[in-house]
């Protein structure tokens, strides 16, 4: 049982330079999520998604895109990277039902926009 | 709206010492109140939560959170320290009122560095 599985674990970039940060959970959970880790900031909800076909912006939803095209699938697309969009990025999984599991997260992806 | 607060950003303990990390909340309806902990680049772990009944909650690791509504608290506790416990903690909150797709939001406090010292 892999749970959640995050790729790249690492990548640096250019500004303006667009990529996609990939999330695959195996765990059918209906619920998945984006957060970035800053530090002195804690985890920020950038989108989440209930289930595939729904997406819905979280806290700081400005300059990423998401789909959810299938239930384990939820990428996460950088449009026009910029510096400011350095950070730590974490998808996370939780099953569906009630408000109450816990999230299961993947190892993260850390990002460096030069 | 739905807050918490980790009011230390790190906190020491020697070994074989008790250890408390704090955390308060902020919700409209009842809390849902979770502990999680990140290893070094590693994601965030579940350690325990509370949803309703006992005030103490016991978790992975030996850890325990003491729910506590009229100070609005959920601290987490632990007998005694080992040096394998430093790592990054964090609380989170889900208010009860919540609806809809907004039901499953939780908000995160800024994490408290736990450091056992040998």
């Amino acid at each position: 049982n892999a749970g959640v599985t995050q790729t790249p674990k690492f990548q640096v970039l250019k500004t303006g330079q667009s990529m996609t940060l990939q999330c695959a959970q195996d765990m059918n959970h209906e619920y998945m999520s984006w957060y970035r880790q800053d530090p002195g900031m804690g985890l920020r909800l950038i989108h989440y998604s209930v289930g595939a076909g729904i997406t819905d912006q979280g806290e700081v939803p400005n300059g990423y895109n998401v789909s959810r095209s299938t239930t384990e699938d939820f990428p996460l697309r950088l449009l026009s990277a910029a510096p400011s969009q350095t950070s730590v990025y974490f998808c996370a999984s939780k099953g569906g039902g009630s408000g109450n599991q816990p999230q299961h997260f993947g190892d993260g992806t850390r990002l460096s926009i030069l | 709206a739905q807050s918490v607060a980790q009011p230390e950003d790190q906190v020491n303990v020697a070994e074989g010492n008790p250890l408390t990390v704090k955390c308060t909340y902020s919700v409209s309806g009842n809390p849902y109140l979770f502990w999680y902990v990140q290893y070094p680049n590693r994601g965030l772990q579940f350690l325990l939560k509370y949803i309703t009944g006992d005030n103490l909650v016991k978790g992975s690791y030996g850890f325990e959170a003491e729910f506590n509504k009229s100070q609005t608290s959920f601290h987490l506790k632990k007998p005694s320290a080992l040096v394998s416990d430093s790592a990054l903690y964090f609380c989170a909150v889900r208010d009860s009122v919540n609806s809809g797709a907004g039901s499953y939001q939780l908000t995160f406090g800024k994490g408290t560095k736990l450091s056992v010292i040998p």
